[in-house]
């Protein structure tokens, strides 16, 4: 099974932040990585795929890079909407996600 | 635009098996994959298993014995069975259409495993 692994669990800062959230894999999944947005009662919704693919209607300030075992979310200028639970997921070997990362208004 | 819709008992006794129903509509369930993920409460998401429309399957290792995805292509349903349940399987149950990355999500039933 692969691990992923999120840090930091939790996030504190403040609106118009820059802010980094990492995963990382316990193997190779090459670029099959997701990130996801959670709000407290709802769904998760999907940010971006395969790494780096920004999804159609999500905002230019959030940017998925990595490649491998290693992938990072950016959120270049935080916005209160997005303060909320992040996940990363892989699908290179059936599913599994991370422990997810809350970010929280400092 | 496609909408999923989680169904079923949302109390479960222990040791009996939790029953859910996704409904798919404004799109077909052909040609795509479906799956089932779950969050307890205040936890993280853990991944269920999907099925292909065609009705091979895949299932987390550590449920894969206690696991069941089956789809009805005719009611646009795919649906779970979780056999000899325990409070550590109450959770929020979501459905969600993909694999390789889950797109469209139902708004997730809450399920509750006590006698």
């Amino acid at each position: 099974d692969i691990q992923m692994t999120q840090s930091p669990s939790s996030l504190s800062a403040s609106v118009g932040d820059r802010v980094t959230i990492t995963c990382r894999a316990s193997q190779t999944i090459s670029s099959f990585l997701n990130w996801y947005q959670q709000k407290p009662g709802k769904a998760p919704k999907l940010l971006i795929s395969a790494a780096s693919s920004l999804q159609g209607g999500v905002p230019s300030r959030f940017s998925g890079s990595g490649f491998g075992t290693e992938f990072t979310l950016t959120i270049s200028s935080l916005q209160p909407e997005d303060f909320a639970t992040y996940y990363c997921q892989q699908s290179y070997s059936s599913l599994s996600f991370g422990q997810g990362t809350k970010l929280e208004i400092k | 635009q496609v909408q999923l819709r989680e169904s079923g008992p949302g109390l479960v006794k222990p040791s009996e098996t939790l029953s859910l129903t996704c409904t798919v509509s404004g799109g077909s369930i052909n040609s795509y994959y479906w799956s089932w993920i779950r969050q307890p409460p205040g936890k993280g998401l853990e991944w269920i298993g999907y099925i292909y429309y065609s009705g091979s399957t895949n299932y987390n290792p550590s449920l894969k014995s206690r696991v069941t995805i089956s789809v009805d292509t005719s009611k646009n349903q795919f649906s779970l069975k979780l056999t000899s349940v325990t409070a550590a399987d109450t959770a929020v149950y979501y459905c969600a259409r993909g694999y390789y990355d889950l797109g469209y999500w139902g708004q997730g039933t809450l399920v509750t495993v006590s006698s």
